[in-house]
This record gives C-alpha cells, structure tokens and sequence, in this order.
C-alpha cells in the first residue's frame, strides 16, 4: 500500500511567481485536504477536494487554487506569491469528506523570496 | 469556528503516564475532535479521534468531558520516541472549518 506522497520536497521561488504542488493519495482514499505550515505553528486548512470539486475550504485568498483529479492525485496552485507564503505544505488523504482520520504527506517546503 | 488552546510544552520521565488537554470552550455540537503527532520535517500522523466521553486505541487514550469543552489525550508508559509535537484538531461541520490547536511540544526524558 502506498502512502501519500509529495512534489517536489522543496522549492524556491520569487514574490509574484506562481507555483503548483502536487500530491498523491494513499491508495483506496478519495478525499485530498491541503495545509499550510509555518515554522513553529500548527497546521492551517486551506482546502479539501472530494470527487474533483471543492468541499471545503479555510481563510486562505483566491489566488490559493487546487485540483482534483479522476485518480484522486491533487495539486496546489498558489498565484502571486508573496513572502508570507514561505511555508510547509502538507497535503493528507482520507477514506472520505465523513472520515475524520487523515493521512498526511511529508510535505513541499516552499521559500520565497 | 472553535477556537483551541493547548500548553505549549510539556516534559515527562520515561515510562509514565502523560495528560495533554486541549481546551475548545466554543465547540459545535456537531464538531469532533481528533489528535495527531508530528515529528520534526515530517507530516502529522493520526492518534485518535472523538465525539464524547471515552475511547481508546493501541496507542493512547481520549477523555472528553460532558460539556465538551476540552478534551484530553493521555500516552500511557511513554518512550523517548514519543518526543513531537501533540496537536488536536477539532472538525466543524464535516470538513466545512478545520482547526489547528496550537501545539504541545512533549519532551520524554530518560
């Protein structure tokens, strides 16, 4: 069984570029839910995706875009970036939007400059 | 949307028990609680998850009082690899508000 995996693991990037993350579920899972990671702070929800449409979502701006797709992998697009952006994100992956119990990726640390 | 507070830090001996208590004073009705590990450059991982009262797993114990508004995690025996951070995580509405506690960082000394 595969656990959920991310990419890239790091990237770098200039403030007002775009960048995209991408993530695998675990296998089985139909459900992506994206969070944003600043160092030394919890988890903050961005959004979650449930059968390619978004099922709920944070206090994040538009310019913070995902997509789901027919095999449940999920990307995370962000526009414009600004500095405050620099952060871990963390993908995680559920049997279901009523499956309270998520499995996590390792992460993207995202550094802009 | 429920708002969590949880200590910062917390240090305990190997082998003993050790209580981790997230307050959540606003919780919904319908809001469920769940917590997780995190260890350095890593991804969160599931402990456990509630609604009310007690329930317990292979790895740890959750105490929900009846009003709800806190709740407590409880590590029996702990090992120095359960040095990481604790974070509850209280659901509103499905996945219509997630939320983050702070934090317990947990230190296990020898």
């Amino acid at each position: 069984e595969t656990g959920v995996t991310q990419s890239p693991t790091h990237l770098i990037k200039t403030r007002g570029q775009q960048v995209t993350l991408r993530c695998s579920s675990q296998s089985g899972h139909n459900t992506v839910s994206w969070y944003q990671q600043a160092l030394g702070q919890g988890p903050q929800f961005i959004f979650q995706y449930y059968r390619e449409e978004e099922n709920g979502r944070g206090n994040f701006p538009p310019r913070f875009s995902g997509l789901q797709f027919p095999n449940y992998s999920s990307e995370l697009n962000v526009n414009a970036l600004e500095l405050d952006d620099s952060a871990l994100y963390l993908c995680a992956s559920s049997l279901s939007p009523d499956t309270y119990e998520q499995y996590f990726g390792p992460g993207t640390r995202l550094t802009v400059t | 949307l429920a708002k969590t507070t949880q200590p910062i830090s917390m240090d305990s001996y190997e082998g003993q028990e050790v209580n981790i208590t997230c307050s959540h004073n606003n919780i919904a009705t319908n809001d469920y609680i769940t917590w997780y590990q995190q260890f350095p450059s890593q991804g969160p991982r599931f402990i456990i998850q509630g609604y009310k009262t007690k329930v317990t797993n292979e790895v740890a114990s959750l105490f929900i009082p009846a009003d709800r508004k806190s709740s407590t995690l409880s590590l029996p025996r702990v090992s120095l690899s359960d040095t990481a951070v604790y974070y509850c995580l209280v659901l509103s509405g499905g996945y219509q508000k997630v939320t983050f506690g702070t934090g317990t960082k947990l230190q296990v000394i020898p």
